[in-house]
């Protein structure tokens, strides 16, 4: 049972370059969402999906833009990386939105020099 | 006043103790309540869902206060693997929003042998 599941685990960048995380789950979810997580902060809401071809914003999008294509698959872009945005990145899913609990993936550990 | 407060600890506990934590929360329309469970560097995994009426999971319990707004976890005859935070977890239902849970910052419970 892969459950939801993210790549790359680990990404270094320099300041200014970009790249694209993605998450993709095999629950035949219809909500996915990006999290942040960074210390004495908790998680933050990126951006979350209600469905495929959907995004709408989270607590902190300025600097990501995310996708939805395809229902199991859920993908997060920074278009120009800033120091800032160094984190650990969680993906997760639910059936639906409120009331549901959400599935996480393990994690993607950003460093952006 | 924060959405959903936790005390941080660290609460340091004796193994085989029996320890307990709460969560406040601000909205009164709150819900769905849930806590989960975070190792070190892990993700976020689903410990229990938390009913109106309390509900038990082996050695967890967890309650609802809803006049009180907290929710509670008790945790029986603590082992070593328990060691973790522990996140607290409340949706405030806003009709299909996603954006309505919010995750406490967490209590860190470390278990001593």
């Amino acid at each position: 049972n892969a459950g939801v599941t993210q790549t790359p685990k680990f990404r270094v960048l320099k300041t200014g370059q970009s790249m694209t995380l993605l998450c993709a789950q095999d629950m035949n979810h219809e909500y996915m969402y990006w999290y942040r997580q960074d210390p004495g902060m908790g998680l933050r809401l990126i951006h979350y999906s209600v469905g495929e071809g959907t995004t709408a914003k989270g607590e902190v999008p300025d600097g990501y833009n995310v996708s939805r294509l395809k229902k199991q698959n859920f993908l997060l872009g920074l278009e120009s990386a800033a120091p800032s945005q160094t984190s650990v990145y969680f993906c997760a899913s639910s059936y639906w939105g409120d009331g549901q609990p959400q599935h996480f993936g393990d994690g993607t550990r950003l460093s952006i020099l | 006043r924060k959405e959903v407060e936790q005390d941080p600890g660290p609460f340091n506990v004796p193994e085989g103790a029996t320890v307990a934590f709460n969560c406040t929360y601000s909205n009164s329309a709150s819900q769905s309540f849930f806590w989960y469970r975070q190792d070190c560097r892990k993700e976020p995994k689903l410990l229990m869902s938390v009913y109106s009426s309390g509900n038990e999971d082996g050695r967890f319990t967890a309650q609802l206060n809803r006049a009180s707004q907290y929710i509670s976890l008790l945790i029986r005859d603590s082992k070593l693997s328990d060691s973790a935070t522990y996140l607290c977890v409340v949706n405030i239902g806003s009709g299909g929003g996603a954006d309505g849970l919010t995750f406490g910052k967490g209590t860190h419970l470390i278990i001593q042998p």
